[in-house]
C-alpha cells in the first residue's frame, strides 16, 4: 500500500549549519510532493513543494530534491536557525484517486544556538 | 486574510459523549479535508468534502464518525459515543479546488480532543 517514511526521527544541528531531512516514498503514482513544518501546538505549515516532472526546486533558504528513480525526497535548509526547530513532514499526492495527502511520520529538527 | 479556522482548539469529552469539531476554510476555498494526528505521528487522511458533497471518505472509521460541509457555515466532523482511542489532534485543511494546480492544502491549528 501507499507509505511515506523518513530515515531519521530526530536531527540535531548547530545554528548556522545546513540541515538535510530525508524522506522515502513507495507510491510510484505520486506526482506531487510537499514539505510541511509543524511547530508544537500548531498545524502543518507549507514550506515548499515539487512536482514529479522536476528534480529540484529552491525557495528561500530551502531546497527540495526529488529522485524518482529511488523514490527519495529531501529537504535542505541552509544556515539553520533556532526558529527552524520543529517537526518536518513530507507528504505526497497520488495522480490517481482524489487529493488526499499521505504524510510521513516526521523528523524532529533541533537547532542549538 | 484569515487562514483556516478551527474550533474549539481543545475539547474534553467523557466516554460515550459526542464531539463536534468545526472548520471554516480559507476565504475562497471550497474544498475541505480532515486529518487525524496521534502524538509523534504523521497526519492521517480521514475525509475530503466539497460544499454539500462527500468526495472521499476512505479514511473515516465506518462507525461513529461523520462529516459534513453544508452550503452555509463551517464543515463539521462529528464523533458519536467517543472512546479513549479517539483522543488525538484533528486538523482541517482547505484548497480552492481540486487537482495539483490547486495545492498546497492550507491547514488550521487543529482541535485537540481528549477523552476522559
Amino acid at each position: 500500500g501507499e507509505s511515506v517514511g523518513l530515515h531519521l526521527p530526530t536531527l540535531s544541528v548547530q545554528e548556522g549549519d545546513n540541515s538535510i531531512i530525508n524522506c522515502a516514498y513507495s507510491n510510484s503514482a505520486s506526482d506531487y510532493f510537499i514539505w510541511y513544518k509543524q511547530e508544537s501546538g500548531k498545524g502543518p505549515q507549507f514550506i515548499i513543494d515539487i512536482r514529479s516532472n522536476m528534480d529540484k526546486r529552491q525557495g528561500q533558504r530551502v531546497t527540495v530534491l526529488l529522485n524518482k528513480t529511488v523514490k527519495h525526497l529531501s529537504l535542505q535548509i541552509a544556515a539553520t536557525q533556532p526558529g527552524d526547530s520543529a517537526v518536518y513532514f513530507c507528504a505526497e499526492i497520488s495522480n490517481t484517486g482524489f487529493q488526499k495527502l499521505v504524510f510521513g511520520t516526521g523528523t524532529r529538527l533541533l537547532v542549538s544556538p | 486574510n484569515a487562514g483556516v479556522m478551527q474550533n474549539p482548539r481543545h475539547l474534553v469529552r467523557r466516554r460515550g459523549q459526542e464531539a463536534r469539531l468545526r472548520c471554516s476554510p480559507m476565504k475562497g476555498h471550497s474544498h475541505v479535508y480532515w486529518y487525524r494526528q496521534l502524538p509523534e505521528e504523521g497526519l492521517k487522511f480521514m475525509v475530503y468534502l466539497q460544499k454539500e458533497n462527500i468526495i472521499d471518505e476512505s479514511g473515516m472509521p465506518k462507525e461513529r464518525f461523520s462529516a459534513e460541509f453544508p452550503k452555509e457555515g463551517p464543515s463539521i466532523l462529528r464523533i458519536q459515543q467517543v472512546v479513549r482511542g479517539d483522543s488525538a489532534a484533528y486538523f482541517c485543511a482547505s484548497s480552492p479546488g481540486t487537482g495539483v494546480s490547486n495545492q498546497p492544502q492550507h491547514f488550521g491549528d487543529g482541535t485537540r480532543l481528549s477523552i476522559l
